[in-house]
């Protein structure tokens, strides 16, 4: 079965400081993609990163970073100092078996 | 380049009534992806189109329907509305369809906000 958990529901944390979010994932297959999405209160899905299952590079873009460990089948989403328009609901998927499987989301709130 | 478009942006409708849903594509993308989001059962894959084709069905009941045409725009129907049918539709475009070797990118329009009463 085909699955992607993130056990952070909602995460408060105070301008400035780092956060990481935590995707654990479950499939079979040995070719797939990982993914994380932003959902600002707008609403519209924003595609931050993708990761093959090949790659276990870990990725830097400005304040995001991303660890992909298959060891653990973990694909973490750090923030480093933090803003609150980083505030949002962040969402991993795992494309696997022509399926995107979503996670239920993080609530990330940055506050002031 | 436009991004995704979805009419309309909110619609309220009465149980058992039907609805009809559009999306356009970014231009040149010719996968359409349809998926339910509510606050119970998170986002849920309903139906990719390609070429006017379903390439893809999720596991929703045949009161969820799709089509796609020529110039890649596609409509989702939602007919026999139920309260549980109230959610936010979002629709994703991306280049080539699933299965064809890519990374399946896809590009989310802002959503239809449907409320059923």
């Amino acid at each position: 079965a085909q699955k992607v958990t993130q056990a952070q529901t909602e995460i408060s944390v105070v301008e400035k400081e780092d956060v990481t979010l935590d995707c654990v994932y479950e499939t079979r297959d040995t070719t797939y993609y990982l993914f994380w999405y932003k959902q600002p209160p707008s609403g519209e899905l924003v595609f931050l990163i993708r990761r093959n299952s090949f790659d276990e590079q870990n990725e830097i873009s400005g304040r995001y970073s991303w660890n992909f460990q298959k060891s653990t089948s973990s694909f973490n989403f750090t923030i480093t100092a933090s803003q609150v328009v980083d505030s949002a609901v962040y969402f991993c998927a795992l494309y696997s078996n022509y399926q995107l499987i979503w996670g239920a989301g993080t609530k990330l709130i940055i506050k002031p | 380049k436009a991004g995704v478009t979805q009419t309309p942006r909110y619609l309220i409708k009465t149980r058992g009534q039907q609805v009809t849903l559009s999306c356009s594509p970014i231009s040149g993308h010719r996968s359409v992806s349809w998926y339910q989001q509510t606050p119970g059962q998170g986002l849920q894959f309903l139906f990719e189109y390609f070429s006017e084709t379903q390439r893809n069905k999720g596991n929703f009941p045949g009161r969820f329907s799709g089509r796609q045409f020529s110039n890649s725009r596609s409509e989702m129907n939602v007919s026999t509305l139920e309260l549980g049918d109230s959610a936010l539709y979002l629709c994703a475009s991306s280049p080539l369809p699933s299965g064809t070797g890519n990374s399946y990118e896809q590009y989310f329009g802002p959503g239809t906000r449907l409320t059923v009463t």
